[in-house]
């Protein structure tokens, strides 16, 4: 089993809906991250979290540590966030450890 | 700031052959981490350096190596290139202590 897990692998929506990614985790963190990739390779970080929820713009962060789970929530979705989403936990070092990723499609 | 900047963005190399990757990570960051992506196995975590040493290092076989300069930059170092080793190669910086990471836009290998 896979020490971060993701689901769903593959998600497809249409514009304007909203969207949420699950991440859980079985080891203990110091952090949880999501990245996005877009075709053609550069990763961004868009949150790092240790506990409750982060907000910026059109994406929500949550993390809920006695469970090991947080969501990615993406509001009011539009084509060109259309990408992939990957989960990654810190293990008190800078090595982060990644789940396999969830391709976001969403069409106009 | 200056992002993480990794060179090249592209090469292909022949089977056999060695190459060598660079990363300059954001200025005062002295972490940088390299990770591997391929579609099978995803990312990958290669090594991490810190202060010129390498802190952590993943599974990797002795073919992958790197090293960290007085300025922080650091290289990573294929040698006897595999068709395998064909992947995109990221590196990380991060602030000294603190968790978060920084990617540059990677290094796309092909093996031929």
């Amino acid at each position: 089993k896979n020490e971060v897990e993701q689901s769903p692998q593959n998600l497809t929506a249409q514009e304007g809906e909203f969207i949420t990614i699950n991440c859980s985790y079985s080891v203990g963190i110091s952090a949880l991250h999501w990245l996005q990739q877009h075709p053609g390779g550069g990763i961004v970080s868009l949150f790092m979290l240790s506990s409750g929820k982060k907000k910026h713009g059109r994406l929500i962060a949550t993390i809920n540590i006695q469970e090991k789970h947080s969501s990615l929530h993406i509001t009011a979705s539009h084509p060109r966030d259309s990408a992939v989403y990957i989960c990654a936990v810190s293990k008190g070092s800078e090595k982060l450890v990644f789940g396999k990723g969830t391709k976001l499609t969403v069409n106009p | 700031k200056a992002g993480v900047t990794q060179t090249p963005r592209y090469l292909i190399k022949t089977r056999g052959q060695q190459v060598t990757l660079s990363c300059s990570p954001i200025s005062g960051h002295r972490s940088v981490s390299w990770y591997q992506q391929t579609p099978g196995q995803g990312l990958q975590f290669l090594f991490e350096y810190f202060s010129e040493t390498q802190r952590n290092k993943g599974n990797f076989p002795g073919r992958f190596s790197g090293r960290q300069f007085s300025n922080s930059r650091s290289e990573m170092n294929v040698s006897t290139l595999e068709l395998g080793d064909s992947a995109l190669y990221l590196c990380a910086s991060s602030p000294n202590g603190r968790p978060e990471a920084f990617f540059g836009q990677g290094t796309r290998l092909t093996v031929v």
